[in-house]
């Protein structure tokens, strides 16, 4: 069973600019939570997907925004990037909360 | 704010000690309580969860102990093996918002 697959697994990408980061679940999986994990603040919620539409979300500025196709896989926004987006946003898929959640190897995002 | 508080924030155990880790939690409708465990360069990887209906659950060499009456639960790694050095997330959550601890670095020596 082929695991959470996040794309790209690096990027680097300078102020103002924006980016997509790309998530394709775990078959069967119809929620997507994305989180950013930085050394000093743990991973802080982002929010989450399930049959295309958000459910949760978390505190972050509008800046941050996603969305998810009918087949399941999510794609996050970030816009007009600055210095403090650098981290590693981590996208986890689940079939139900009480299943916990199976985590892809993160987008390593540094902003310069 | 940090919904889910962790400590400490790192450890560090001989190996065949017992490893503890503790989390408070503030919201009272969480009712899914699971540990992630991560080692560099990975993802999180689930590795125990517990329900507030149990006080307890156990597997393998992993336990977890919950107190509902006080919003706590803890994690006990028994016989630590260098293997377990990783980082370690509490998490709860409520209808599928689930939020994370801090964090704690543990190091298992040999």
């Amino acid at each position: 069973k082929a695991g959470v697959t996040q794309t790209p697994r690096y990027l680097i990408k300078t102020r103002g600019q924006q980016v997509t980061l790309s998530c394709s679940p775990i078959s069967g999986h119809r929620s997507v939570s994305w989180y950013q994990q930085t050394p000093g603040q743990g991973l802080q919620f982002l929010f989450e997907y399930f049959s295309e539409t958000q459910r949760n979300k978390g505190n972050f500025p509008g800046r941050f925004s996603g969305r998810q196709f009918s087949n399941s896989r999510s794609e996050m926004n970030v816009s007009t990037l600055e210095l403090g987006d650098s981290a590693l946003y981590l996208c986890a898929s689940s079939s139900g909360q009480y299943y916990g959640y199976t985590f892809g190897s993160g987008t390593r995002l540094t902003v310069v | 704010q940090q919904q889910v508080k962790q400590s400490p924030q790192s450890l560090i155990v001989q190996k065949g000690g017992i490893s503890i880790i503790n989390c408070a939690y503030e919201n009272t409708a969480f009712d899914y309580f699971p540990w992630y465990q991560q080692f560099p360069g990975k993802g999180p990887a689930l590795l125990i969860a517990i329900r507030p209906d149990v006080s307890e659950k156990k597997e393998g060499r992993f336990t977890i102990s919950f107190n509902k009456s006080a919003k706590q639960f803890s994690l006990h790694i028994m016989d630590s093996q260098p293997g377990d050095s990783a980082t370690y997330f509490c998490a709860a959550s409520n209808n599928n918002d689930m939020r994370f601890g801090a964090g704690t670095r543990l190091t298992v020596k040999p």
